[in-house]
């Protein structure tokens, strides 16, 4: 069965403190792993697709990167905006998505 | 920009009752998903749906749940004879394949048993 950890559980951060957040997997047949943005009362929004070990992925100050092992989201010089929980999920052979229990970034001004 | 839209947004119910949570995909997307999320857990996966037929089921997609596209434009989840432990978001997804291509989520509804 596939499994997805990610790590911390929590961070807290200052405007502008830039920080990494990890996720770690086991699965058959990585087809691809997804990271998603999840604002409170709302569905996971899509951020990025890696498909590959050594891949990497930008938009604005979230940068991700792919090893055969882990995945990690960099925040570069975070904004409040960028409070939100982060959900990492990967897709094996079976095609669904397998999710992580995500990490809530908190960005104080 | 397209979404997936899903009604109600929240839905009470007593157990017992049936209740059918409703779903439009984004439109040019042809594979279809729906997820829970009991509150302070994980977002697990339910069922996939292609082509007017069932993917994928996990253990949790019991004969409790079912699922249908009654038209073109909707997808519905389905779950009879509710239980206490079904209470959580329910999220609808939707992609343009099913491989290799992210799912594009709702922002669910919340269904509460009582």
């Amino acid at each position: 069965e596939d499994q997805v950890t990610q790590s911390p559980e929590a961070l807290r951060l200052q405007e502008g403190e830039s920080s990494s957040l990890n996720c770690s997997y086991t699965v058959s047949g990585l087809r691809g792993l997804f990271w998603y943005r999840q604002d409170p009362g709302k569905g996971p929004e899509f951020l990025f697709t890696l498909y590959s070990a050594g891949e990497e992925k930008e938009k604005e100050r979230l940068k991700a990167t792919l090893t055969k092992k882990e995945s990690f989201l960099h925040i570069t010089a975070p904004k409040p905006e960028d409070s939100a929980t982060y959900l990492c999920a990967v897709q094996g052979g079976d095609y669904k998505l397998s999710f992580g229990a995500g990490t809530t970034v908190t960005v104080r001004a | 920009e397209p979404e997936v839209t899903q009604t109600p947004s929240h839905q009470v119910t007593q157990m017992g009752q049936e209740v059918i949570l409703r779903c439009v995909p984004i439109s040019n997307h042809l594979y279809f998903y729906w997820y829970r999320q009991i509150l302070g857990q994980k977002v697990e996966f339910l069922v996939s749906f292609y082509n007017n037929e069932i993917s994928e089921k996990s253990e949790i997609f019991d004969d409790q749940f079912s699922v249908e596209r009654p038209d073109g434009s909707n997808f519905t989840l389905k779950i009879r004879s509710t239980k206490l432990e079904d209470s959580a978001m329910y999220f609808c997804a939707s992609s343009v394949q099913f491989s290799n291509q992210p799912q594009h989520f709702g922002d669910g509804t919340r269904l509460s048993i009582l």
